[in-house]
């Protein structure tokens, strides 16, 4: 089983529509998650970082953490072209940064 | 600033040559990490440094040395590569070894003829 398990897609939503981005992972004993966003050929960027269960909200994008089902997901609201991209979740292990394989999204104007 | 600096962004090297990546952050992050990467792949882990020290070395081949002179900068030694080691090598920093956000550098893209 892999350690952090994501979609691959591709996932294509319209433009202005929620683009709903899930991720699962092994270790009960993960602490702290996180979403990072590539652009082809581009480097990762963080978006965001969560460690407590529940909502966190940065502009449109929202995070969720349940611990307990062991899934955090991203959310992002009011989708643009610009937000086309591979989208990584992770999670930090024993002080490695463990990456899922990616979703790749696709906003279509 | 949330800054991570390599050096160079694109590198071409026989396998023959020796050359080296370079990686600087001012942030006052503890912990550095170097990944690499592959087409449509994840970044995959190879070595940590935590505190100036190297924490996790994940079976890397020799032939990549890393090196860390001081808080802030962190070195990859190449050696004798292989035409598959031809990936983007990224640089990533964060404020402590665990539990932390972590920042990455735009990347060295690295090809081996």
């Amino acid at each position: 089983q892999k350690e952090v398990e994501q979609n691959s897609g591709p996932l294509s939503v319209p433009e202005g529509a929620i683009a709903s981005l899930n991720c699962t992972y092994s270790d009960r004993g993960s602490q702290s998650f996180f979403w990072y966003r590539q652009y082809s050929g581009k480097s990762p960027e963080l978006i965001m970082f969560i460690y407590s269960n529940g909502d966190k909200e940065d502009g449109r994008f929202t995070a969720q953490l349940n611990k307990a089902s062991q899934y955090v997901s991203l959310l992002i609201r009011d989708s643009q072209p610009s937000d086309s991209a591979t989208y990584l979740c992770g999670h930090n292990q024993g002080g490695k940064l463990i990456f899922g394989q990616g979703t790749e999204l696709s906003v279509k104007p | 600033d949330t800054e991570v600096t390599q050096t160079p962004k694109h590198l071409v090297m026989g396998m023959t040559n020796k050359k080296s990546l370079k990686c600087e952050q001012h942030m006052g992050h503890r912990a550095m990490y170097w990944y690499k990467q592959k087409a449509k792949k994840p970044p995959e882990l190879m070595f940590v440094y935590s505190y100036e020290k190297l924490s996790i070395n994940e079976s890397v081949p020799s032939r990549f040395s890393p090196e860390c002179p001081n808080s802030s900068l962190l070195n990859l030694h190449l050696h004798a590569l292989q035409p598959e080691d031809s990936a983007l090598y990224l640089c990533a920093s964060s404020q402590g070894p665990s539990g932390t956000e972590a920042f990455f550098g735009q990347g060295t893209r690295l090809t081996v003829v």
